[in-house]
């Protein structure tokens, strides 16, 4: 079975440009989330989806969005980007997203903003 | 609200010595527990999960952790390091809300000495 994959794998941005990032879950896994990981903060949870409804979202702006669609694959969309939005960016994705369910991670896009 | 403090960012052992790696966790429901490890430029891997079954949780690569409610506390530990071991190791927290909101620790580095 295909693990959970992330594309691409890094990118680099200009400041106030918007980036798209793609994650495709494990086939039959209907909840994906994604996470920040930066030296600084560390991980910190975006938003889950679960069949196509975001169920959760984290401290972040508005910049920050999501979708998912109906083969759960998931788009997370950053808008006007900043310095300080240049992270690892990881998708997890589980069967049901039931709190006690293990997550799988996807090797995470490298956003880098200059 | 839920939270995980790892003691020690960085943590150095000999090859063939124990490993410990400390975790204190706050929630004011029954948690489910996690450590994962992240190999550089990778996503994170499950080693094991609490989800109240058993107090003592093996995981893989011969690593368990311990829950004790008493001590708020999910110690990993491995009897033997091994030079693989050497990586980033995170405690997660999860509490019931039925979707996957996971709250990370900030992290250990693990350095293995030969």
């Amino acid at each position: 079975k295909a693990g959970v994959t992330q594309t691409p794998r890094y990118l680099i941005k200009t400041r106030g440009q918007q980036v798209t990032l793609s994650c495709s879950p494990i086939s039959g896994h209907r909840s994906v989330s994604w996470y920040q990981q930066t030296p600084g903060q560390g991980l910190q949870f975006l938003f889950e989806y679960f069949s196509e409804t975001q169920r959760n979202k984290g401290n972040f702006p508005g910049r920050f969005s999501g979708r998912q669609f109906s083969n759960s694959r998931s788009e997370m969309n950053v808008s006007t980007l900043e310095l300080g939005d240049s992270a690892l960016y990881l998708c997890a994705s589980s069967e049901t997203g039931v709190e006690n369910t293990e997550a799988f991670f996807g090797q995470g896009t490298r956003l880098t903003v200059v | 609200a839920q939270s995980v403090t790892q003691l020690g960012s960085h943590v150095s052992v000999s090859e063939g010595a124990l490993v410990l790696l400390r975790c204190n966790y706050s929630s004011s429901v029954p948690p489910y527990l996690f450590w994962y490890v992240q190999y550089p430029n990778q996503g994170l891997q499950l080693l094991l999960k609490y989800t109240s079954a058993a107090t003592l949780v093996k995981g893989i690569n011969g690593f368990e952790a311990e829950f004790k409610k008493s001590e708020t506390s999910f110690h990993l530990t491995k009897p033997s390091a091994h030079m693989s071991d050497a990586a980033e190791y995170f405690c997660a927290v999860s509490t019931s809300g039925g979707y996957q909101k996971v709250t990370f620790g900030t992290g250990t580095k693990l350095q293995v000495i030969p």
